[in-house]
């Protein structure tokens, strides 16, 4: 059974362009995530995407940043005109269920590396 | 979410037991004790998590204590590979989804 699958691996970018990161959930789960980890920092929620429908982005900034998760194929996280301060890795995670109240265990893909030039 | 405190870093022997302690004071009685790692440059991975009982794995074990204010994570074994940052996580409730990363224990294992 794969695991969550994230691609590419490392984007290199110049200010002003689009990077567009994709993630493939392990199969059978419906639920995708996506976090940002700065340098030296904690990953940060950012998205919480159901198949064709965005549940949380309340952790995504308000412009530049979109994510889909259409109903066929990988979630989507897609940033407009890159800016330096847009450098990091940006990790994708998927789980089973989200019962409000029961316990959610996430599985992380290996994250795809940004870096904005 | 509750706030959870965790040391830094801590040091281990290479085939000792390792414990990693992790204080959640303001834990609310819906709320999960997880705990994640981070090894070097990959995705963190899910170790255990818990409620109120002790919990246990192929990985670790989880201890939590009866107040529920605080846990330990027990690697009985640990091997060089250990070595990561490891991150307790309390979460529950309605944005049971939304995973908070503090800055999480740096344990070295050393040979």
């Amino acid at each position: 059974n794969a695991g969550v699958m994230q691609n590419p691996r490392h984007l290199v970018r110049r200010r002003g362009q689009e990077a567009r990161l994709r993630c493939s959930p392990m199969k059978g789960h419906s639920h995708v995530y996506w976090y940002r980890q700065l340098p030296e920092e904690g990953l940060k929620f950012m998205v919480y995407l159901q198949k064709e429908n965005i549940i949380d982005e309340s952790g995504m900034p308000k412009e530049r940043f979109s994510a889909e998760f259409p109903k066929e194929g990988p979630s989507i996280l897609r940033i407009q005109q890159v800016v330096r301060g847009d450098s990091a890795a940006y990790f994708c995670a998927s789980s089973l269920n989200t019962l409000a109240g029961s316990y959610n265990e996430q599985f992380f893909g290996p994250g795809t590396r940004l870096t904005v030039l | 979410d509750a706030k959870t405190t965790q040391p830094t870093s801590m040091d281990c022997a290479e085939g000792r037991a390792a414990n990693l302690p992790c204080n959640h004071s303001t834990i609310s009685g819906n709320e999960y004790v997880y705990w994640y790692r981070q090894i070097h440059s990959q995705g963190p991975q899910y170790i255990i998590h818990g409620l109120k009982n002790n919990e246990t794995n192929e990985m670790a074990s989880l201890i939590i204590t009866e107040d529920r204010k605080s846990s330990t994570l027990i690697l009985p074994h640990a091997t060089l590979r250990d070595t990561a940052v490891y991150y307790c996580i309390v979460n529950g409730g309605g944005s049971n989804y939304k995973l908070t990363f503090g800055k999480g224990t740096l344990l070295t294992v050393n040979p």
